[in-house]
């Protein structure tokens, strides 16, 4: 298996655009979980899913994030208008059903918003 | 709610020496515990982690972690550091709870292991 695909790698867009980060979890896994990383907050959750479910969304920064997962094999992550504190680095990751399963991440957008 | 400490932002160690990255958790009910590696530009990569048994585990490139229950930790161990060990270490613990399985990480640990 290619492991978590994410895209794009990197990302530049200018304030108040929409962006749209992309994800394929690795075939078979059936939760799929969305990080964010920044220097000033380390690895925060956003979003995770379950069988395509969303299951907790209460790191979601605000309404202008919003994630769907409308199949097995992929997800989305859209910011709509960003703004220059949305600039991170983005992770998707997913595993196997189970607690005790461990994750695999993607390796991420970096996103700037000038 | 679970949480996880890492209460170095740094580790320094000579090449050759054993290496420590200290990780605490509180979580309700049983941990599962996992330690990630993150090299620069890089997604997170597992390590090892610990369910159940022994409380001692055996991951990649030769880490190994302790579980211990009392002191509520599971350091990450080396027996002799590489230069190629230095990135960034992250402890998470994953716990059921009403919303299922999700994971919290630590703030991450910076090991860096001086030639």
């Amino acid at each position: 298996d290619a492991g978590v695909i994410q895209s794009p790698r990197h990302e530049v867009t200018e304030m108040g655009q929409e962006v749209t980060l992309r994800c394929k979890p690795i075939s078979g896994h059936n939760s799929l979980f969305w990080y964010r990383q920044t220097m000033m907050r380390g690895l925060e959750l956003l979003i995770y899913f379950n069988n395509n479910v969303p299951i907790d969304d209460s790191g979601m920064p605000e309404d202008r994030f919003s994630a769907k997962m409308p199949n097995a094999s992929f997800s989305t992550l859209k910011i709509q208008p960003s703004e220059p504190r949305d600039s991170a680095v983005y992770f998707c990751a997913s595993s196997l059903g189970g607690s005790g399963t461990e994750a695999f991440f993607g390796q991420g957008t970096r996103l700037t918003v000038v | 709610a679970q949480s996880v400490a890492q209460p170095e932002d740094q580790v320094n160690v000579a090449e050759g020496n054993p290496l420590t990255v200290k990780c605490t958790y509180s979580v309700s009910g049983n941990p599962y515990l996992f330690w990630y590696v993150q090299y620069p530009n890089r997604g997170l990569q597992f390590l090892l982690k610990y369910i159940t048994g022994d409380n001692l585990v055996k991951g990649s490139y030769g880490f190994e972690a302790e579980f211990n229950k009392s002191q509520t930790s599971f350091h990450l161990k080396k027996p002799s550091a590489l230069v190629s060990d230095s990135a960034l270490y992250f402890c998470a613990v994953r716990d059921v709870n009403n919303y299922g399985q999700n994971f919290v990480f630590g703030p991450g640990t910076r090991l860096s292991v001086l030639p």
